[in-house]
């Protein structure tokens, strides 16, 4: 069966500070996967999606950026991190057209 | 750009009433999906619907989904206060106009259910 991982569960970083956020994926090949950030009490912004391996797409202009090195592995990085990066990150990978999205347990990130 | 808009945002019911979410996207597509999400939780899948017309049902929580007008609905029956929660609806953009699979959320709607 297929699973995903993402770690860690809680950080907290300071402002300025750079970011490495992971996520795997298990039991599929070529997902979709995608990176999304909620800030608190607000909705799921979609932040980056990939659709294979070294292929980018990124919505939102900011201070993140992301990385897919390998089929099944997602990365979500920072050089400086500012305060307004602070946010619940949510990984989450779907394959074929009409199935849905499976999401990882999430990243919650406080910038201090 | 696909937009997707869901009311209310907040929605405060007693145990045994019903109600229905909407959920309302700007671009054509027939895939849509409705999530749910616990307080400091991730997501959790509730119902794919893949076509025009499409109904799906799971305990007191029913989804439909009507392409020509763009619209989903998450009919809750006889609620309890189990199903307090974040309600998520999301749309794929169509393989059709050449786009990625992109999913795109509405904002959630946030269901407290008084005993």
């Amino acid at each position: 069966s297929q699973t995903i991982h993402q770690w860690p569960a809680t950080l907290v970083q300071p402002v300025g500070s750079p970011l490495s956020l992971e996520c795997t994926v298990e039991g599929t090949s070529n997902p979709n996967l995608y990176w999304y950030r909620q800030a608190a009490g607000r909705g799921l912004q979609l932040l980056f999606y990939s659709v294979g391996i070294g292929q980018i797409s990124s919505e939102v202009p900011q201070n993140l950026s992301a990385s897919r090195p390998q089929d099944r592995q997602f990365i979500l990085s920072s050089k400086k991190l500012l305060l307004s990066d602070s946010g619940f990150y949510l990984c989450a990978w779907k394959t074929g057209v009409n199935t849905e999205a499976f999401f990882g347990q999430g990243t919650r990130l406080t910038v201090v | 750009e696909l937009k997707v808009e869901q009311n209310p945002l907040f929605l405060s019911m007693q145990e045994g009433k019903n109600y229905t979410i909407y959920c309302n996207y700007s671009t054509t597509s027939d895939r849509l999906y409705w999530y749910r999400q616990d307080p400091g939780k991730s997501l959790e899948s509730l119902f794919v619907l893949l076509s025009n017309g499409a109904v799906k049902q799971e305990g007191r929580l029913m989804a439909s989904l009507d392409t020509k007008a763009r619209l989903s609905t998450l009919h809750i029956t006889a609620a309890v206060h189990d199903l307090s929660a974040t309600y998520f609806c999301a749309v794929d953009r169509s393989i059709l106009q050449g786009g990625s699979e992109k999913l795109v959320f509405g904002k959630g709607t946030k269901l407290t259910v008084n005993p």
